[in-house]
């Protein structure tokens, strides 16, 4: 079975500086997508950015980047120039192919506050 | 830009008493998911659905859940005695398409069910 794994339970940075946060997965599929999931406080989980796994070319979506190791299964996300509005839980989550499936598996969350 | 809306935000029951929790989907989306997220622990896949029947559940779904899609606009799951352990954060999720043309899934605010 898929799992996936954020060992970083919480962490901080600074307004502006830059943060990465870390995420491990464990599949036996080659080909599958990965997800960053942002959830604010009291508000609705918010796509941040997806990789497909047979795309070699990392995903970036303005100041949010993931630097994706297939071979290490690993898929951490890095944001750059952070702001206050960062600050929220974020889910790393994995979609099974297989089977037809469409569930997304995810880790247990890394909480970042942003410090001004 | 359109949004998963789950009623209520925060629910409290009695223990054995049926609870539903309601969803309205993005309206032209195809593909309705519940997950659930047990207090400090890992958001956790339930039931996914799609053309009026479940697709997908996964072992937590079990005889007590059930889902529903009464009309054009609302998706729900009704919990038929709730034990203390359904106490949880739970999402609603949809999505456009499936497979080699993948959308990502969009999530609700959840809804709070706590059972006292």
């Amino acid at each position: 079975a898929q799992t996936v794994t954020q060992s970083q339970p919480e962490m901080s940075v600074q307004e502006a500086e830059t943060v990465t946060l870390s995420c491990t997965y464990d599949t036996s599929e080659s080909d599958y997508y990965l997800f960053w999931y942002k959830q604010p406080p009291s508000r609705q989980m918010i796509l941040v950015i997806r990789q497909e796994a047979y795309k070699q070319q990392n995903a970036t979506e303005n100041r949010f980047s993931v630097n994706f190791q297939k071979a290490a299964k690993s898929f951490s996300l890095k944001i750059s120039d952070s702001q206050l509005g960062d600050a929220a839980m974020y889910f790393c989550a994995y979609r099974v192919t297989q089977g037809g499936s469409e569930k997304l598996v995810f880790g247990k969350g890394t909480k970042l506050t942003v410090n001004p | 830009e359109p949004e998963v809306t789950q009623t209520p935000s925060h629910q409290v029951t009695q223990m054995g008493q049926e609870v539903i929790l309601r969803c309205v989907p993005i309206s032209n989306h195809l593909y309705f998911y519940w997950y659930r997220q047990i207090l400090g622990q890992k958001v956790e896949f339930l039931v996914s659905f799609y053309n009026n029947e479940i697709s997908e559940k996964s072992e937590i779904f079990d005889d007590q859940f059930s889902v529903e899609r009464p009309d054009g606009s609302n998706f729900t799951l009704k919990i038929r005695s709730t034990k203390l352990e359904d106490s949880a954060m739970y999402f609603c999720a949809s999505s456009r398409f499936r497979g080699p043309s993948h959308q990502p899934q969009h999530f609700g605010d959840g809804t709070r069910l706590s059972i006292l």
